[in-house]
């Protein structure tokens, strides 16, 4: 399995709920990634877990909170959104530095993300 | 940290000819340079790549060159067909560092004129 799943596809919220976006990898890659994307922008990382640890948070409000129950799974939960944080929302996966010299990342499909 | 600049953001090419994007790279130690194909509504795919210790690489209409002395690299498209138009990103990986991520260029929005 060479593929980065990701669910919902698609999501509608308001500003006062509670949601989560999950993502899901069997490649037995160690590091996972969950990147922030707008219109015509590169993707925006967010959030880098290594060994199911969060080793990099690139300043993200903690209305955004991240969770790695195991080494297959990536969670990131949604609490009081604003509408400027309708995006993409990229997951992606990698072998880490320490598993390899290299670490191409493959990118799931993402979820398009609408606050209203 | 790593800066990567990438040019142009927009280029037009009328199909069959050769499209080059540029990119260039601050940090020395970085040792890997991926390319990433995003059509619109979709993943970012990796279409090809080069580590530090190539100068250039090829897989069939696509080429990759790197020149580590001036810290920049280039994707070549060659006979472009409309399946190209995109958006294409560059990006670097740190080498040394503890952080397990990549740098993005900015992008490049391709298209291919019929």
């Amino acid at each position: 399995d060479t593929e980065v799943t990701q669910t919902p596809k698609h999501l509608v919220m308001g500003m006062t709920n509670k949601k989560s976006l999950k993502c899901e990898q069997h490649m037995g890659h160690r590091a996972m990634y969950w990147y922030k994307q707008k219109a015509k922008k590169p993707p925006e990382l967010m959030f880098v877990y290594s060994y199911e640890k969060l080793s990099i948070n690139e300043s993200v409000p903690s209305r955004f909170s991240p969770e790695c129950p195991n080494s297959s799974l990536l969670n990131l939960h949604l609490h009081a959104l604003q509408p400027e944080d309708s995006a993409l929302y990229l997951c992606a996966s990698s072998q880490t530095l320490r598993q390899g010299s290299y670490n191409e990342q493959f990118f799931g499909p993402g979820t398009r993300l609408t606050v209203l | 940290g790593e800066n990567v600049e990438q040019h142009p953001s927009t280029l037009s090419v009328q199909e069959g000819d050769s499209a080059v994007i540029k990119c260039t790279y601050s940090d020395s130690a970085s040792n890997y340079f991926p390319w990433y194909k995003q059509e619109l509504g979709k993943r970012p795919q990796l279409i090809i790549d080069i580590r530090s210790n190539v100068g250039e690489k090829k897989d069939q209409r696509i080429a990759v060159t790197l020149n580590k002395t001036a810290k920049h690299f280039s994707l070549h498209i060659t006979e472009t067909q409309p399946e190209d138009s995109a958006v294409y990103f560059c990006a670097a990986t740190p080498q040394g560092g503890r952080d397990d991520k990549i740098i993005f260029g900015k992008g490049t929005r391709l298209h291919i004129l019929p």
